[in-house]
């Protein structure tokens, strides 16, 4: 059973900083990996998607990285903002039965001014 | 660009109420599926759709019924609410298959049932 961790659970950095969020899934036969921001009270919203065959998408301050041999992805903030302020999950899709995502419990990441 | 829609925002039940949550979308993606979102579990998933007609079961499928009867739309019916259903529901669609299969949430229903 395919099992998603996220560490830290919580992180508090000054902006300005650049910051990276961990995710680790147990299982590596997976199809992709996303990565969501999901602010207080509010849907999700998808920031990045890698392919199994991928190593890294980028997007804007927003690079994610996977390593699937190792069941590893990071995704790295540059320069965090305020904005940035929000919880960010991580979700992984096997590539064996029907596109079932496995959810991390997320980071939340607070940026203070 | 209406994207994944849910209906809605939020809803009071007393336990025992039945209730259908709604979700539309208008990308014309073959797979849609339900999720519940509880504190420190992350979401999970309660029953998945891959085209009109065609359902299965999640991770936690128990007191939830689902139907897909067009491809725009797959409603979750709660057949007799109870508190441990208490949680935020999310609804997601995205293509079935090939290299974009880039999954789209709505917006949440959050549900409490007393």
């Amino acid at each position: 059973k395919q099992e998603v961790t996220q560490i830290p659970a919580a992180l508090s950095v000054p902006e300005g900083e650049n910051l990276v969020l961990n995710c680790s899934f147990t299982d590596s036969a997976i199809y992709n990996l996303q990565w969501f921001r999901q602010d207080p009270g509010k849907g999700l919203t998808s920031l990045l998607l890698i392919q199994s065959s991928q190593r890294e998408q980028t997007s804007g301050r927003l690079n994610a990285s996977l390593d699937k041999s190792s069941g590893r992805s990071t995704l790295y903030i540059a320069a965090s903002q305020p904005g940035d302020s929000a919880t960010y999950l991580c979700a992984v899709k096997g590539n064996t039965g029907f596109q079932k995502l496995v959810f991390g419990t997320g980071t939340r990441l607070l940026v203070s001014p | 660009n209406a994207g994944v829609t849910q209906t809605p925002k939020f809803q009071v039940l007393k336990t025992g109420q039945s209730m259908t949550l709604q979700c539309a979308q208008d990308m014309n993606h073959e797979y849609m599926s339900w999720y519940r979102q509880d504190p420190g579990m992350g979401l999970r998933l309660i029953h998945y759709s891959v085209g009109a007609g065609i359902t299965d079961q999640g991770e936690v499928p128990n007191g939830y019924n689902v139907s897909r009867s067009t491809t725009e739309d797959f409603p979750l019916r709660l057949l007799s609410a109870a508190p441990s259903q208490t949680s935020v529901y999310f609804c997601a669609s995205s293509y079935l298959m090939g290299f974009d299969t880039e999954a789209f949430f709505g917006q949440g229903t959050r549900l409490t049932v007393v």
